[in-house]
């Protein structure tokens, strides 16, 4: 059974720091690229970043780049989103999702992370 | 960036009943390797979303057949047949034909 476990949200004030982990099993991690998907509350989703399978290419949204660093260790099996220089526009649920190479959608996700940016 | 207009924003339909969901990219959503990259999404209350549909019309493992996809280029619909209590959520279609990735902005089922 494929999972995706995330953690390491929380609150955190603007301009400082917080890194994202996404534990995978259930699944060959290091055949499919991953990404990270999120939602404001009561709003709707907004792709991130992605990463390729064996972590050579990256993709970020515009609002994000220079801020945000998708990586991943093929041997842990875990996915990280390290979000640096925090913004209140950033405070939202945070998912990890297999971004499924052949079908180009986002077969599975985890339960979300919740992140505030706030004072 | 390409913009997904998904309608209506929200729906209300009686058990038993049929609905369709519209979306339509602000460009093509054929990929140069001839593929069409929409797809489609429910998210239940509280729940994080879930695959439904891959590539315009492919239903996800476990997916009813009262759930159907349809289109090209930049029309792509979702047709729900005799609803049932358990569709109830927000629908989101997403292209991932181009960067950056986008989503419809959702549409809401509700059960009358």
């Amino acid at each position: 059974e494929v999972q995706l476990v995330e953690s390491g949200g929380g609150l955190v004030q603007p301009g400082r720091s917080l890194k994202l982990s996404c534990a995978a099993s259930g699944f060959t991690f290091s055949d499919y690229n991953m990404a990270w998907v999120r939602q404001a509350p009561k709003k709707g989703l907004e792709w991130v970043a992605t990463i390729s399978y064996d972590g050579s290419s990256t993709y970020y949204r515009d609002s994000v780049k220079g801020r945000f660093t998708i990586s991943r260790d093929n041997a842990k099996s875990t996915l990280y989103l390290q979000m640096d220089s925090l913004r209140s526009e950033d405070t939202a649920t945070y998912y990890c999702a297999r971004h499924n190479y052949y079908y180009g959608d986002f077969d599975y996700w985890g339960q979300g992370v919740m992140v505030t940016v706030s004072s | 960036d390409v913009v997904m207009t998904q309608t209506p924003p929200s729906l209300s339909v009686a058990i038993g009943q049929s609905v369709s969901i519209s979306c339509k990219s602000s460009q093509s959503l054929v990929y140069s390797d001839g593929k069409t990259y929409l797809h489609w999404l429910l998210q239940s209350s509280g729940r994080s979303p879930k695959r439904l549909i891959y590539q315009v019309s492919n239903l996800d493992s476990g997916v009813p057949d009262r759930f159907s996809g349809t289109g090209s280029q930049k029309d792509f619909t979702l047709k729900i047949s005799r609803v049932e209590a358990k569709d109830l959520g927000v629908y989101y279609c997403a292209q991932t034909t181009h960067f950056p990735l986008t989503f419809g902005s959702g549409t809401k089922l509700e059960i009358k």
